[in-house]
């Protein structure tokens, strides 16, 4: 079984720009939670999608959303770019279905903003 | 809101030996599951083992096992017989047993491998 992936693996912008992240989940699954990893903050959870529907938000500003296709893809896009979003964004995905439910994670996408 | 708090931001062992990195959280609820990650530097994070905390039986997988105390909010792992391909960071992280799949994790512990 193909695992999680996350499309591009490394992106470079500048202030201002924005950018959309794409995660691709374990075939089955349905659940996509979206995390930022950065020196500082440590790992963060932004948002998670079930089956299409937003099911829980993170504590990050408006310029932060996403969204889920009706194949589990989902993507994140964040606008008006700032230097403090530089990080890694991973994804991670289960069925979303059971409690005991394991999460499985994407390689991450390592932006850095300019 | 649930808080994890790992105290040692860095470990080093001895190849072979056994080494415990350190968990506490903070929730009001009952009823939850804990996690330790490992994340070696390729950065593809991993489980390493789960905790329900319904279970009193501490989770064990292989050389991995966990010191659940749950009057204490206490969820340290055990690494026995150290590999150098455990080298990595390594993060305990907490979720509710409600319908979210959201996780909370701790800031990590850099774990090191002697030779």
């Amino acid at each position: 079984k193909a695992g999680v992936t996350q499309t591009p693996r490394y992106l470079i912008k500048t202030r201002g720009q924005q950018v959309t992240l794409s995660c691709s989940p374990i075939s089955g699954h349905r659940s996509v939670s979206w995390y930022q990893q950065t020196p500082g903050q440590g790992l963060q959870f932004l948002f998670e999608y079930f089956s299409e529907t937003q099911r829980n938000k993170g504590n990050f500003p408006g310029r932060f959303s996403g969204r889920q296709f009706s194949n589990s893809r989902s993507e994140m896009n964040v606008s008006t770019l700032e230097l403090g979003d530089s990080a890694l964004y991973l994804c991670a995905s289960s069925s979303g279905l059971a409690g005991t439910d394991t999460q499985y994670f994407g390689p991450g996408t390592r932006l850095t903003v300019l | 809101a649930q808080t994890v708090t790992q105290s040692q931001p860095e470990m080093s062992v001895q190849e072979a030996e056994t080494v415990t990195l350190s968990c506490t959280y903070d929730t009001s609820e009952s009823d939850y599951y804990l996690f330790w990650y490992k994340q070696p530097p390729s950065r593809q994070m991993i489980l390493v083992i789960r905790q329900e905390a319904y279970k009193q039986q501490n989770a064990t997988e292989n050389r991995f096992s966990v010191n659940f105390q749950k009057a204490a909010k206490s969820f340290s792992l055990k690494i026995s017989d150290s590999q150098l391909g455990d080298a990595a960071m390594y993060f305990c992280a907490y979720r509710s047993a409600g319908g979210s799949e959201k996780l909370v994790f701790g800031k990590g512990t850099k774990l090191t491998v002697n030779p």
